[in-house]
């Protein structure tokens, strides 16, 4: 089955600064790979997430890039601020009738 | 619009005891997943409703854990005897149809076992 691996599990930026966060995945028949952002107490919120047909996508400060060749995915936040502070997580999943499977996701500490 | 709802919100228990929690997904959603968050742990899949179809638990930890939807909308999981070791956060999501993955969370349901 699918493994999703997710570095680093902490990270702390200063403000305005990048953040990148970086998994792999083990299936080859993987085409599908959300990111999710959790706040304290708060269930996950879909961020921004890619298929396997594209190589990058962007959301104003957030981007995503896929490399299956490799099998990994990075999540990209520039001009990083204190509200970005929350748990990320990456996920996986084929285009079949299975569910997510999630890293176990980076803690991201934005000071001001 | 109305999100993924869940109850109760906190549920603490004595070991032993049995809990039903709920979700209700976002209207129209076929697909709805319950997962499984330990403290600063990723999301562990439990089980998935896929419209009338069987459903896949291929993700309940042990057959204390059983879950059903009703009428294809709400779900109750249940977790029978307790241990301590059930304390988590457990998360509902939902989807439109399965195929199009994007799964809405809702906030989750913070069991205690003592």
């Amino acid at each position: 089955g699918e493994n999703v691996e997710q570095h680093p599990s902490t990270l702390s930026v200063q403000e305005g600064d990048s953040a990148v966060i970086k998994c792999t995945y083990s299936d080859s028949a993987s085409n599908y790979f959300p990111w999710y952002k959790q706040e304290l107490g708060k269930g996950p919120q879909l961020i921004i997430d890619i298929r396997s047909n594209v190589g990058e996508k962007k959301d104003q400060r957030i981007a995503v890039t896929l490399n299956k060749t490799a099998k990994h995915f990075s999540l990209h936040i520039t001009e990083t601020q204190p509200e970005d502070s929350a748990v990320y997580f990456c996920a996986a999943k084929d285009s079949g009738n299975t569910p997510l499977v999630f890293g176990k996701g980076t803690r991201l500490s934005v000071i001001a | 619009g109305a999100g993924v709802s869940q109850s109760p919100s906190n549920k603490v228990t004595e070991k032993g005891k049995d809990v039903e929690l709920r979700c209700d997904p976002i209207s129209g959603h076929t697909a709805l997943y319950w997962y499984r968050q330990s403290l600063g742990q990723g999301l562990e899949f439990l089980i998935y409703f896929q419209g009338n179809s069987a459903p896949d638990k291929s993700g309940l930890p042990s057959d204390r854990f059983s879950a059903e939807r009703t009428g294809g909308s709400v779900s109750t999981l249940t977790i029978q005897r307790t241990q301590q070791e059930d304390s988590a956060v457990y998360l509902c999501a939902s989807s439109f149809l399965a195929v199009t993955d994007t799964q809405y969370f809702g906030p989750g349901t913070r069991l205690t076992v003592l």
